[in-house]
């Protein structure tokens, strides 16, 4: 299979641990993007990588949250400190140029 | 601010009947346009990419058209499965270097057999 792959697939954490999730995207594409969505809402936008250039960060990312993509190849999302309202599904995508973005099965943290 | 807005949130129709999700958004600067399919607890799939240039892309069974002058878009499936079944996600392209995606709360469909 060659589409995004995430892992883990669920996490469950008490409040106050570090929590990484992983992101793998289409091998050929240079844009990584990540997402998170909560219960009946939409995706929202978290942060954009370019390669290994992050180029845009969304106000939702506290500075709680860290996210890096070495190498411009596989990309990770550090959550420090992890609160409640952490808790919902997060989702990596990437694109080729301004393509089409294809997203990856997602991560669903619950804080506890 | 870019807000897309998904009309109904949520649709039940027989097998067989032909539907159409709408779709609007408020900044008609928009980079492209995509709809997503998600089933419960899963990640999104996508259907169908149009343009900015573009008025319509289809895919089998499915049709999307974009007005982006009046903000909106339509999602027309044709001939409904009870495997349609799942929320459809209506997500806008910003300009401006990212293209990143701006969604709507989607629109739960159910297809009884």
């Amino acid at each position: 299979d060659t589409g995004v792959s995430q892992n883990p697939r669920h996490k469950i954490t008490k409040r106050g641990q570090n929590v990484t999730f992983r992101c793998d995207p289409i091998s050929e594409h240079n844009r990584l993007y990540w997402y998170r969505q909560t219960l009946g809402q939409g995706p929202e936008f978290l942060t954009y990588f370019q390669n290994e250039a992050q180029l845009e960060k969304s106000r939702l990312l506290s500075d709680r949250f860290s996210a890096e993509r070495p190498k411009g190849s596989f990309s990770t999302l550090e959550i420090q400190r992890t609160e409640q309202g952490d808790s919902a599904m997060y989702l990596c995508a990437s694109s080729l140029g301004g393509g089409a973005m294809f997203f990856g099965p997602g991560t669903r943290l619950t804080v506890l | 601010k870019q807000e897309v807005t998904q009309i109904p949130a949520a649709l039940s129709v027989p097998e067989g009947e032909n539907l159409v999700l709408n779709c609007s958004f408020t900044d008609s600067a928009i980079y492209n346009l995509q709809w997503f399919r998600q089933d419960p607890g899963k990640g999104l799939t996508s259907l169908l990419l149009i343009q900015s240039s573009q008025r319509e892309q289809t895919s089998g069974r499915l049709n999307a058209s974009l007005d982006k002058s009046s903000g909106r878009s339509t999602l027309y499936i044709a001939a409904s499965q009870p495997g349609d079944s799942a929320t459809y996600l209506c997500a806008v392209g910003t300009q401006g270097g990212s293209e990143k995606l701006v969604f709507g709360k989607g629109t739960k469909l159910t297809v009884n057999p």
